[in-house]
Protein backbone atom coordinates (compact mmCIF):
# COMPACT_ATOMS: atom_id res chain seq x y z
CA UNK A 1 0.00 0.00 0.00
CA UNK A 2 1.86 2.99 -1.07
CA UNK A 3 2.08 6.29 1.06
CA UNK A 4 1.23 9.49 0.32
CA UNK A 5 2.67 10.76 -3.05
CA UNK A 6 4.62 14.35 -3.61
CA UNK A 7 6.18 15.40 -6.46
CA UNK A 8 8.38 17.22 -7.42
CA UNK A 9 10.71 16.62 -4.42
CA UNK A 10 12.29 19.69 -5.09
CA UNK A 11 11.65 22.80 -6.81
CA UNK A 12 13.53 25.36 -7.75
CA UNK A 13 11.80 28.54 -9.33
CA UNK A 14 12.94 32.33 -9.95
CA UNK A 15 10.58 35.08 -8.12
CA UNK A 16 7.83 36.41 -10.22
CA UNK A 17 7.34 32.43 -11.52
CA UNK A 18 4.26 30.26 -10.53
CA UNK A 19 5.17 26.50 -8.30
CA UNK A 20 2.62 23.34 -8.60
CA UNK A 21 3.37 20.78 -6.28
CA UNK A 22 1.13 17.57 -6.35
CA UNK A 23 0.27 15.44 -3.33
CA UNK A 24 -1.56 11.81 -4.69
CA UNK A 25 -3.24 10.41 -0.69
CA UNK A 26 -3.02 6.96 -0.02
CA UNK A 27 -5.39 4.69 -1.25
CA UNK A 28 -8.83 4.97 0.33
CA UNK A 29 -8.23 8.46 1.69
CA UNK A 30 -10.31 10.67 0.58
CA UNK A 31 -9.08 14.22 3.07
CA UNK A 32 -6.05 15.51 2.13
CA UNK A 33 -3.95 18.16 4.02
CA UNK A 34 -1.52 21.01 2.89
CA UNK A 35 1.08 22.09 5.62
CA UNK A 36 3.88 24.90 5.26
CA UNK A 37 7.41 23.99 7.20
CA UNK A 38 10.03 26.81 7.52
CA UNK A 39 13.34 26.10 8.63
CA UNK A 40 13.99 25.40 11.73
CA UNK A 41 9.94 25.54 12.43
CA UNK A 42 7.01 23.29 13.24
CA UNK A 43 4.45 22.63 10.69
CA UNK A 44 1.72 25.22 9.81
CA UNK A 45 -1.89 24.82 8.49
CA UNK A 46 -2.76 25.65 5.51
CA UNK A 47 -5.91 23.86 3.52
CA UNK A 48 -7.97 20.85 3.94
CA UNK A 49 -9.97 19.56 1.09
CA UNK A 50 -11.79 16.77 0.58
CA UNK A 51 -12.48 15.80 -3.64
CA UNK A 52 -14.06 18.95 -5.03
CA UNK A 53 -14.12 20.76 -1.69
CA UNK A 54 -12.68 22.82 0.20
CA UNK A 55 -13.71 22.44 3.56
CA UNK A 56 -11.21 24.80 5.53
CA UNK A 57 -8.50 27.28 3.80
CA UNK A 58 -7.65 29.60 7.38
CA UNK A 59 -4.14 28.91 7.30
CA UNK A 60 -4.10 29.96 3.39
CA UNK A 61 -2.53 33.43 2.39
CA UNK A 62 -5.11 35.76 0.55
CA UNK A 63 -3.25 36.16 -2.23
CA UNK A 64 -0.78 33.91 -4.73
CA UNK A 65 -2.32 30.57 -2.91
CA UNK A 66 -4.47 28.41 -4.24
CA UNK A 67 -5.59 24.72 -3.75
CA UNK A 68 -7.76 22.00 -5.26
CA UNK A 69 -8.33 18.51 -5.36
CA UNK A 70 -10.24 17.39 -8.55
CA UNK A 71 -12.70 14.56 -8.98
CA UNK A 72 -9.57 12.96 -10.67
CA UNK A 73 -6.43 13.00 -10.12
CA UNK A 74 -3.81 14.46 -7.24
CA UNK A 75 -4.20 17.42 -5.24
CA UNK A 76 -2.50 20.40 -6.50
CA UNK A 77 -0.67 23.52 -4.40
CA UNK A 78 -0.48 26.48 -6.78
CA UNK A 79 1.65 29.74 -5.87
CA UNK A 80 1.55 32.20 -8.18
CA UNK A 81 4.37 34.75 -8.05
CA UNK A 82 6.48 33.54 -5.94
CA UNK A 83 8.83 35.18 -3.65
CA UNK A 84 11.94 34.34 -1.40
CA UNK A 85 9.55 34.42 1.44
CA UNK A 86 7.52 31.39 0.12
CA UNK A 87 11.04 29.01 0.11
CA UNK A 88 10.18 26.31 2.55
CA UNK A 89 9.35 23.05 2.81
CA UNK A 90 5.28 21.81 1.79
CA UNK A 91 4.05 18.90 2.98
CA UNK A 92 0.49 17.17 2.02
CA UNK A 93 -1.03 14.61 4.73
CA UNK A 94 -3.93 12.59 4.26
CA UNK A 95 -6.90 10.75 6.17
CA UNK A 96 -9.70 8.65 5.83
CA UNK A 97 -11.73 10.32 8.14
CA UNK A 98 -11.61 14.21 9.24
CA UNK A 99 -10.57 13.08 12.76
CA UNK A 100 -8.75 10.16 11.80
CA UNK A 101 -4.32 10.29 11.82
CA UNK A 102 -3.15 11.91 9.25
CA UNK A 103 -0.23 10.58 7.00
CA UNK A 104 2.32 12.87 5.38
CA UNK A 105 4.15 12.50 2.23
CA UNK A 106 7.85 13.16 1.90
CA UNK A 107 7.38 17.06 1.58
CA UNK A 108 8.30 19.04 -1.66
CA UNK A 109 11.31 21.86 -1.11
CA UNK A 110 10.72 24.93 -2.95
CA UNK A 111 13.43 27.21 -3.32
CA UNK A 112 12.85 30.60 -4.75
CA UNK A 113 15.93 32.27 -6.08
CA UNK B 1 -6.72 29.40 21.19
CA UNK B 2 -5.14 25.90 20.94
CA UNK B 3 -1.38 25.97 21.87
CA UNK B 4 1.59 23.47 21.88
CA UNK B 5 4.81 23.87 23.71
CA UNK B 6 8.33 22.52 23.44
CA UNK B 7 10.29 23.77 25.52
CA UNK B 8 13.64 21.62 24.55
CA UNK B 9 14.99 22.65 21.64
CA UNK B 10 17.37 20.71 21.34
CA UNK B 11 18.80 17.14 23.45
CA UNK B 12 21.14 15.11 23.67
CA UNK B 13 21.04 10.96 25.19
CA UNK B 14 23.43 8.65 24.86
CA UNK B 15 22.56 5.30 23.25
CA UNK B 16 20.64 2.74 25.23
CA UNK B 17 19.49 5.48 27.75
CA UNK B 18 15.66 5.99 27.88
CA UNK B 19 14.99 9.55 26.90
CA UNK B 20 11.75 12.15 27.80
CA UNK B 21 10.69 14.51 25.45
CA UNK B 22 8.76 17.18 26.99
CA UNK B 23 4.83 18.70 25.58
CA UNK B 24 2.45 20.65 26.73
CA UNK B 25 -0.81 21.76 25.54
CA UNK B 26 -3.91 24.32 25.69
CA UNK B 27 -7.51 23.80 24.97
CA UNK B 28 -10.65 25.02 25.72
CA UNK B 29 -12.05 22.07 24.30
CA UNK B 30 -12.40 18.37 26.09
CA UNK B 31 -12.01 16.75 23.41
CA UNK B 32 -9.16 16.00 21.68
CA UNK B 33 -6.18 14.19 20.52
CA UNK B 34 -2.73 14.24 20.61
CA UNK B 35 0.55 13.46 18.29
CA UNK B 36 3.61 12.51 17.86
CA UNK B 37 5.66 12.85 14.56
CA UNK B 38 9.73 11.89 13.86
CA UNK B 39 11.33 14.20 11.32
CA UNK B 40 14.72 12.53 10.74
CA UNK B 41 16.99 14.36 8.55
CA UNK B 42 15.84 13.48 5.42
CA UNK B 43 12.95 15.66 6.00
CA UNK B 44 9.57 13.11 5.89
CA UNK B 45 7.15 13.26 8.38
CA UNK B 46 6.50 9.97 10.11
CA UNK B 47 3.58 9.23 12.81
CA UNK B 48 5.16 7.42 15.68
CA UNK B 49 1.57 7.55 18.16
CA UNK B 50 -1.60 9.01 19.10
CA UNK B 51 -3.41 9.44 22.45
CA UNK B 52 -6.85 10.29 22.79
CA UNK B 53 -8.57 12.61 25.44
CA UNK B 54 -10.52 10.56 26.90
CA UNK B 55 -8.18 7.46 26.54
CA UNK B 56 -7.51 5.50 30.04
CA UNK B 57 -4.44 4.23 29.17
CA UNK B 58 -1.38 5.90 28.31
CA UNK B 59 -0.49 5.16 24.85
CA UNK B 60 2.14 2.85 23.78
CA UNK B 61 3.83 1.50 19.95
CA UNK B 62 7.08 -0.38 20.64
CA UNK B 63 9.55 1.70 22.37
CA UNK B 64 7.34 4.81 22.08
CA UNK B 65 5.02 5.50 25.15
CA UNK B 66 3.17 8.54 25.67
CA UNK B 67 3.28 10.00 29.39
CA UNK B 68 -0.59 11.53 29.43
CA UNK B 69 -0.87 13.65 32.52
CA UNK B 70 -4.26 15.43 31.62
CA UNK B 71 -4.73 17.94 34.96
CA UNK B 72 -0.95 19.12 33.83
CA UNK B 73 -1.94 19.18 30.47
CA UNK B 74 1.19 17.38 29.32
CA UNK B 75 1.75 14.64 26.56
CA UNK B 76 5.61 13.75 27.21
CA UNK B 77 6.84 11.14 25.01
CA UNK B 78 9.03 8.57 26.26
CA UNK B 79 11.47 6.66 24.07
CA UNK B 80 13.30 3.76 25.62
CA UNK B 81 16.48 2.05 25.14
CA UNK B 82 17.71 4.80 22.44
CA UNK B 83 19.07 4.20 19.24
CA UNK B 84 21.58 5.88 17.01
CA UNK B 85 18.52 6.14 14.35
CA UNK B 86 16.10 7.89 16.45
CA UNK B 87 18.34 10.95 16.11
CA UNK B 88 15.91 13.74 14.17
CA UNK B 89 13.45 16.25 15.01
CA UNK B 90 10.62 15.29 17.03
CA UNK B 91 7.11 17.53 16.40
CA UNK B 92 4.76 16.99 19.48
CA UNK B 93 1.16 18.06 17.87
CA UNK B 94 -3.07 18.80 18.78
CA UNK B 95 -6.12 18.34 17.17
CA UNK B 96 -9.42 19.53 18.53
CA UNK B 97 -12.40 17.33 17.87
CA UNK B 98 -15.13 20.08 18.20
CA UNK B 99 -16.84 21.35 14.46
CA UNK B 100 -16.30 19.10 11.42
CA UNK B 101 -13.22 21.52 9.85
CA UNK B 102 -11.84 22.51 13.08
CA UNK B 103 -10.80 18.92 13.76
CA UNK B 104 -9.36 18.90 10.48
CA UNK B 105 -5.90 21.15 12.18
CA UNK B 106 -3.34 19.85 13.42
CA UNK B 107 -1.29 22.38 15.48
CA UNK B 108 2.83 21.57 15.87
CA UNK B 109 4.98 22.68 18.19
CA UNK B 110 8.37 23.92 17.57
CA UNK B 111 10.26 20.54 17.93
CA UNK B 112 12.99 19.28 19.97
CA UNK B 113 15.85 18.14 18.35
CA UNK B 114 16.99 14.86 19.68
CA UNK B 115 20.84 13.52 19.22
CA UNK B 116 21.80 10.00 20.39
CA UNK B 117 25.62 9.96 20.66
CA UNK B 118 27.12 6.15 20.18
Amino acid sequence: NAGVMQNPRHLVRRRGQEARLRCSPMKGHSHVYWYRQLPEEGLKFMVYLQKENIIDESGMPKERFSAEFPKEGPSILRIQQVVRGDSAAYFCASSRQNTDTQYFGPGTRLTVL
Amino acid sequence: AQKITQTQPGMFVQEKEAVTLDCTYDTSDPSYGLFWYKQPSSGEMIFLIYQGSYDQQNATEGRYSLNFQKARKSANLVISASQLGDSAMYFCAMREAAGYSSASKIIFGSGTRLSIRP
